[in-house]
């Protein structure tokens, strides 16, 4: 079956610009995550989703980040104004349900690059 | 903060003889373990898990030890295969916090053949 995919796999912005990032997860999960990973370190929570609503968007840098999942599938990560910080690969992933033990399966990642 | 740490970037072992890659943590709360292993432009995929109620979970050639007084894992691959050579993160969670995974740094192993 499909896994979790996102798209764009590349995106080049430019400074200041805004850009959305799109994860579709593998059918039937109602859990989605959205994790950043920076260059040489691990993945960092961003924020989290149960059916449509956000169960917790506490790994939100700052306000010009924000992530919709309005009909509880495809989920869409927002940025405004990106700054040259906000380059990383941007990774989705998606469980069953919202399980502490539930396996959480990863997308590929969108790589960011802010110029 | 960062609260699982591999302290080793990268491995490197001989096909047959066997990896250990170690991950420490700081946060006593975490009582779910994981080790994801990714391949270069793909994302990390699941291996292996231990709860803190066991010490050891075994899969294959995979196995995870939890020593919760040292808050320590490791994960051993044997025998190591060329196929195995990937980026390793270990990653940790405790309840009542959304199901977030905090992930260690990884380490870059390589089996050589």
């Amino acid at each position: 079956g499909a896994g979790v995919s996102q798209t764009p796999s590349n995106k080049v912005t430019e400074k200041g610009k805004y850009v959305e990032l799109r994860c579709d997860p593998i059918s039937g999960h109602t859990a989605l995550y959205w994790y950043r990973q920076s260059l040489g370190q691990g993945p960092e929570f961003l924020i989290y989703f149960q059916g449509t609503g956000a169960a917790d968007d506490s790994g939100l840098p700052n306000d010009r980040f924000f992530a919709v999942r309005p009909e509880g599938s495809v989920s869409t990560l927002k940025i405004q104004r990106t700054e040259r910080g906000d380059s990383a690969v941007y990774l989705c992933a998606s469980s069953l349900i919202a399980g502490q033990t539930d396996t959480q399966y990863f997308g590929p990642g969108t790589r960011l690059t802010v110029l | 903060d960062q609260q699982v740490k591999q302290n080793s970037p990268s491995l490197s072992v001989q096909e047959g003889r066997i990896s250990i890659l170690n991950c420490d943590y700081t946060n006593s709360m975490f009582d779910y373990f994981l080790w994801y292993k990714k391949y270069p432009a793909e994302g990390p995929t699941f291996l292996i898990s231990i709860s803190s109620i066991k010490d050891k979970n075994e899969d294959g050639r995979f196995t995870v030890f939890l020593n919760k007084s040292a808050k320590h894992l490791s994960l051993h691959i044997v025998p190591s295969q060329p196929g195995d050579s990937a980026v390793y993160f270990c990653a940790a969670s405790y309840p009542n916090t959304g199901n977030q995974f905090y992930f260690g740094t990884g380490t870059s192993l390589t089996v050589i053949p």
